[in-house]
């Protein structure tokens, strides 16, 4: 089934602790993207990578960072985990510009203690 | 840069009324927006988009929207809910030759028998 899968589906961490958050789309969609979604605050971009090779900078990019070593797959990593960190994350893959539609994964709830 | 409010965080509707959403966006010119559904403990499903042409929109589920450049808005609707349709509701707005959407707060939905 097309789409985009992310592991694990729930984590539970100690702060300092390393966790990468993996993400994989099978529809060769060029752009990809990492949110995190907080109650009251709605979703907030944290990295993007506009095709295989780049990555950029989103609203809230700090203690996070990605790679894009290829079209499909585009972990999330946190080096030092901090309870602030404490989110469902949704990782999503589009055709590129912004009026293309944004594909959603199932998301992974982190708890950071 | 471009930004959405969502005015309503919580909505609560009987089974067969209709439903209104409202969504504001900022931006200088004419932006691409966006409603999402998120329905409990899933990844966000798009409803309907606009970025040119006829200003109603029609989408999936029943739902349409409006864009209004007078008025910067970008409003849901839906003439008669289903106790499905409880679920968060996001508007999102891009910008054209960018990759990025941003997200508002989002609205919850509640349907009463």
């Amino acid at each position: 089934i097309a789409g985009i899968t992310q592991a694990p589906t729930s984590q539970i961490l100690a702060a300092g602790r390393r966790m990468t958050l993996r993400c994989t789309q099978d529809m060769r969609h060029n752009a990809m993207y990492w949110y995190r979604q907080d109650l009251g605050l709605g979703l907030r971009l944290i990295h993007y990578s506009n095709t295989a090779g780049t990555t950029g900078k989103g609203e809230v990019p700090d203690g996070y960072s990605v790679s894009r070593a290829n079209t499909d797959d585009f972990p999330l990593t946190l080096a030092s985990a901090v309870p602030s960190q404490t989110s469902v994350y949704f990782c999503a893959s589009s055709a590129g510009l912004a009026y293309n539609e944004q594909f959603f994964g199932p998301g992974t709830r982190l708890t950071v203690l | 840069a471009q930004s959405v409010t969502q005015p309503d965080i919580h909505i609560t509707v009987s089974e067969g009324a209709s439903l209104e959403l409202r969504c504001n966006y900022s931006y200088g010119a004419t932006p691409y927006l966006f409603w999402y559904v998120q329905s409990p403990g899933q990844g966000l499903q798009l409803l309907l988009k606009y970025f040119s042409g006829d200003t109603l929109v029609q989408g999936i589920k029943g739902f349409e929207a409006e864009f209004k450049r007078s008025q910067s808005s970008f409003n849901l609707r839906k003439p008669s809910v289903h106790w499905s349709d409880a679920a968060e509701y996001f508007c999102a707005v891009g910008a054209p030759g960018d990759y990025k959407l941003s997200f508002g707060a989002g609205t919850t939905v509640t349907v009463r028998a």
